[in-house]
């Protein structure tokens, strides 16, 4: 079955220093892929996402993804957090009609 | 600007009740879908409609069942409500491609006592 990990259940980072939140999806054709973020209280938001083309995409709120085939991964990144990106993030592919998640990944963020 | 409403945040129900949960969005998405979403386990997928009286089950319909009568309006219900369905649920719409973007709802926050 298609299956998504984010190996890190939660992650801290200090303000200002660089994060890197990792994904990666079972075997399959080149999938669709996103990065969802939610903040406390509220819903899910999409952060990017990536069908096909340049490897790496561009999202909201600073954040960027590449896309590695031969790694079966799709990383968040952000070259500096603020304390606004305290939040929990889920990857997801596509699989026909549905998305299938990870676990997520809570960041927090030390002053 | 986009929107799928919830109609709680927040309920509480007693073992055995029936519940309804109902989820609006104004976009004339196609498709609707049901998650329920808890600590560790990512967001699961109750059930799903791609039109309008159209309805497949994802990956843990038991307990539930849905109606979508109209083309904006999804609802997902507890026939029996029990401890274990205790969860934060959330709906989604999508328009009709597989990879759109799903739009989510704020959430209803269910406690079952």
């Amino acid at each position: 079955a298609q299956s998504v990990t984010q190996p890190d259940i939660h992650i801290t980072v200090s303000e200002g220093a660089s994060l890197e939140l990792r994904c990666n999806y079972s075997y399959g054709a080149t999938p669709y892929l996103f990065w969802y973020v939610q903040s406390p209280g509220q819903g899910l938001q999409l952060l990017l996402k990536y069908f096909s083309g340049d490897t790496l995409v561009q999202g909201i709120k600073g954040f960027e993804a590449e896309f590695k085939r031969s790694q079966s991964s799709f990383n968040l990144r952000k070259p500096s957090v603020h304390w606004s990106d305290a939040a929990e993030y889920f990857c997801a592919r596509g699989s026909n009609y549905q998305l299938i998640w990870g676990a997520g990944t809570k960041l927090i963020i030390k002053p | 600007d986009v929107k799928v409403t919830q109609s709680s945040r927040y309920l509480v129900k007693r073992t055995g009740e029936k519940v309804f949960l109902e989820c609006v969005q104004d976009m004339d998405h196609e498709n609707m879908f049901w998650y329920r979403q808890d600590p560790g386990l990512g967001l699961r997928l109750i059930y799903f409609s791609y039109d309008v009286k159209m309805k497949e089950k994802g990956d843990i319909p038991e307990g539930y069942s849905v109606s979508r009568e109209k083309k904006e309006r999804f609802s997902l219900i507890l026939e029996s409500a029990s401890t274990n369905q205790t969860s934060m649920y959330l709906c989604a719409s999508r328009a009709g491609l597989a990879g759109d973007e799903q739009y989510f709802g704020p959430g209803t926050r269910l406690t079952v006592t």
